[in-house]
């Protein structure tokens, strides 16, 4: 079956380190996004690349980065500059064409303590 | 710049009954689209409908649908004959005529449960 690949579904991180989640899709999209949701708000716009090799940042992209050397993976790494990092991840992938919906991933939820 | 609002943080209805989830926004854009997204308690999204503006006709999808009113800027959607598999937060989203999915704005989301 085609879909998006998220792992780990849980993360633990000490504040200070850096940390990848992973994202991996089998649904042959050129495009693919990095959300971030936290408790009682919408789904925030972090990163998104519609073309292998190249990525722009969103809403929110300070204190991540990303890169996109492959169709199929889209691993955002989130570092020790952001400065809450604890919250729920989501990455999605879609045909980048006006209309097209989102597919997600299941999440990463990440803890920094 | 576009916004979504969800008015309702929490509702819940008896299964088998009907329920109606609010979403207003706000645009000046005359073509747009809109979206109801589903996150359920294992928390992958999942698109629920969608409904293009030009369009009058309401969208459906089996027990869901749209109440589309430009004019107000308004897309509630109502869910038929409720299940207990309907419990999830539902997402209204907005996408703009120049954008593809990296123009979504999303409101905050109403968490439906549904009692048996």
């Amino acid at each position: 079956d085609g879909g998006i690949t998220q792992s780990p579904k849980y993360l633990f991180r000490k504040e200070g380190q850096n940390v990848t989640l992973s994202c991996e899709q089998n649904l042959n999209h050129d495009a693919m996004y990095w959300y971030r949701q936290d408790p009682g708000q919408g789904l925030r716009l972090i990163y998104y690349s519609q073309i292998v090799n190249d990525f722009q940042k969103g809403d929110i992209a300070e204190g991540y980065s990303v890169s996109r050397e492959k169709k199929e993976s889209f691993p955002l790494t989130v570092t020790s500059a952001q400065k809450n990092p604890t919250a729920f991840y989501l990455c999605a992938s879609s045909i980048p064409t006006i209309n097209s919906p989102l597919h997600f991933g299941n999440g990463t939820r990440l803890t920094v303590t | 710049a576009q916004t979504v609002t969800q008015s309702q943080p929490e509702m819940s209805v008896q299964e088998a009954e009907t329920v109606t989830l609010s979403c207003t926004y706000d645009t000046s854009e005359n073509n747009y689209y809109l979206f109801w997204y589903k996150q359920p308690p294992s928390r992958q999204m999942i698109l629920v409908i969608r409904q293009e503006a030009y369009k009058q006709q309401n969208a459906t999808e089996n027990r869901f649908s749209v109440n589309f009113q430009k004019a107000a800027k308004s897309f509630s959607l109502k869910i038929s004959d409720s299940q207990l598999g309907d419990t999830a937060m539902y997402f209204c989203a907005f996408m703009g005529p120049q954008g593809g999915s990296e123009k979504l704005v999303f409101g905050k989301g109403t968490k439906l449960t549904v009692n048996p």
